[in-house]
């Protein structure tokens, strides 16, 4: 099965400054990965998703931005962030295709909170 | 474009006993995967059930099993002799299974198993 590594898992970070988190997958090849946000209390905002190196797909018109630049690596980034950037970021994997194991991995999650 | 529709915020039900939670969807393709996953107060997203759109067969695991009806676009969840760790938001997703990947979850319902 595979493992999502994703950091760091607490960011407190000001009004105004970047942002990069990271997420790492181990266990598989040419996964498609996916970056969530979730409010407190709400559902998974789908933000971006990536089929392969370089492919971004995005959900949500916003102050964020994706990168792939390795099968297994997916970084979200914001070069400013806003006060309602804050929320808890969710990074996942799956790969569709083996019927019989397809699932959806998770990461640990990023609690973000801009002051 | 797919989307997922949890349509009961909140449920509470009694230790021991039963409880359905509902979920529609919305597609036009025909090959596709669907999803429950559990979310307690860790925030760890842990897969509950998974469903593959060409299996007429219902999926079952343990205490938990689904309802697919895929030409109604439905795909509820059953708990059985519910438990206090069954406590915790669930929330039905979709996946297509062909060129587009897109992960797509519903809002999520609360389920509260009281004593």
């Amino acid at each position: 099965s595979q493992t999502i590594h994703q950091w760091p898992a607490t960011l407190v970070q000001p009004v105004g400054s970047p942002l990069s988190l990271e997420c790492t997958v181990e266990g598989t090849s040419n996964p498609n990965l996916y970056w969530y946000r979730q409010a407190a209390g709400r559902g998974l905002q789908l933000l971006f998703y990536s089929v392969g190196i370089g492919q971004i797909s995005s959900e949500v018109p916003q102050n964020l931005s994706a990168s792939r630049p390795q099968d297994r690596q997916f970084i979200l980034s914001s070069k400013k962030l806003l006060l309602s950037d804050s929320g808890f970021y969710l990074c996942a994997s799956i790969k569709t295709g083996e019927d019989l194991n397809t699932e959806a991995f998770f990461g640990q999650g990023t609690r973000l909170t801009v002051v | 474009a797919q989307t997922v529709t949890q349509s009961q915020p909140e449920m509470s039900v009694q230790e021991a006993e039963t409880v359905t939670l509902s979920c529609t969807y919305d597609t036009s393709e025909n090959n596709y995967y669907l999803f429950w996953y559990k979310q307690p107060p860790s925030r760890q997203m842990i897969l509950v059930i998974r469903q593959e759109a060409y299996k007429q067969q219902n999926a079952t695991e343990n205490r938990f099993s689904v309802n697919f009806q895929k030409a109604a676009k439905s795909f509820s969840l059953k708990i059985s002799d519910s438990q206090l760790g069954d406590t915790a938001m669930y929330f039905c997703a979709f996946c297509y299974g062909g060129s587009n990947y897109k992960l797509t979850f519903g809002k999520g319902t609360l389920l509260t198993v009281n004593p």
